[in-house]
C-alpha cells in the first residue's frame, strides 16, 4: 500500500518550453502533496506544499509563476515548469500525505529527471 | 521545525546490525522523529517514525532516548541493498513539512 507514482520518469526539453510532471497517489487519498527538487550530490529541497482545492504554498525563494502547481483531485497533483532553462535541470520528487491517517508520514514518488537543453 | 545532526557516512559489514545515530536536541514535545532512506536516483522510502516510545517494524527498529534529544535507527541484518542515504527528520503536525538534512550515507560492505 501507499504507492505514489510520477510521470514522466525522465524528460528532455528545449530551453523556453514548458514541462508538466504528474504525481498520483495510487491507493490512498491525499489532501496534501509536496514537491521537492534535488540537485546532484545534494539533499532534497522542499519547493512547495500542494493542497487539494486551494492554492499551493511555496517555500521562500521558489517562484510561483515559474513552478505552477495544480492539485485538482485527492489523488493528483501536477507541477509545470514554465519557460524551462538549463538551470532548472534537476530531479523533481513529489510526496503525498494520506488523508485522515493521523500521522504526518509522507510517501514519495520515484522522481522525474528533467534535463533542459 | 527542529534540526537534526547525523554523521555524513558509515560503513557496515553485510549481515551485521547497522546502527545509525541522530541528534535532535531542539526537538519539542509534539514533534515526531521520521526516518527515510534514498537509494541512488530513486525517491525516498519511508522506514519508520516515533514520538517517544521505541518502535519496530519489518524494516527497522527506532530507539529514542528518554529525553528525546537523540535516536538510533537499527537495521538488524544489513544487506547490500541497504546501501543508501538515510535521513533523520523531525516534523510536527503543525506544518506537515519534512525538511531534509544531509543524511548519512550507509555503505554495506560484502
Amino acid at each position: 500500500g501507499a504507492v505514489v507514482s510520477q510521470h514522466p520518469s525522465r524528460v528532455i526539453c528545449k530551453s523556453g518550453t514548458s514541462v508538466k510532471i504528474e504525481c498520483r497517489s495510487l491507493d490512498f487519498q491525499a489532501t496534501t502533496m509536496f514537491w521537492y527538487r534535488q540537485f546532484p550530490k545534494q539533499s532534497l529541497m522542499l519547493m512547495a506544499t500542494s493542497n487539494e482545492g486551494s492554492k499551493a504554498t511555496y517555500e521562500q525563494g521558489v517562484e510561483k509563476d515559474k513552478f505552477l502547481i495544480n492539485h485538482a483531485s485527492l489523488t493528483l497533483s501536477t507541477l509545470t515548469v514554465t519557460s524551462a532553462h538549463p538551470e532548472d535541470s534537476s530531479f523533481y520528487i513529489c510526496s503525498a500525505r494520506p488523508t485522515g491517517y493521523g500521522t504526518d508520514t509522507q510517501y514519495f514518488g520515484p522522481g522525474t529527471r528533467l534535463t533542459v537543453l | 521545525d527542529a534540526k537534526t545532526t547525523q554523521p555524513p557516512s558509515m560503513d557496515c559489514a553485510e549481515g551485521r546490525a547497522a546502527n545509525l545515530p541522530c541528534n535532535h536536541s531542539t526537538i519539542s514535545g509534539n514533534e515526531y522523529v521520521y526516518w527515510y532512506r534514498q537509494i541512488h536516483s530513486q525517491g525516498p522510502q519511508y522506514i519508520i517514525h516515533g514520538l517517544k516510545n521505541n518502535e519496530t517494524n519489518e524494516m527497522a527498529s527506532l530507539i529514542i532516548t528518554e529525553d528525546r534529544k537523540s535516536s538510533t535507527l537499527i537495521l538488524p541484518h544489513a544487506t547490500l541493498r541497504d546501501t543508501a542515504v538515510y535521513y533523520c527528520i523531525v516534523g510536527s503536525g503543525a506544518t506537515n513539512k519534512l525538511i531534509f538534512g544531509t543524511g548519512t550515507l550507509l555503505a554495506v560492505q560484502p
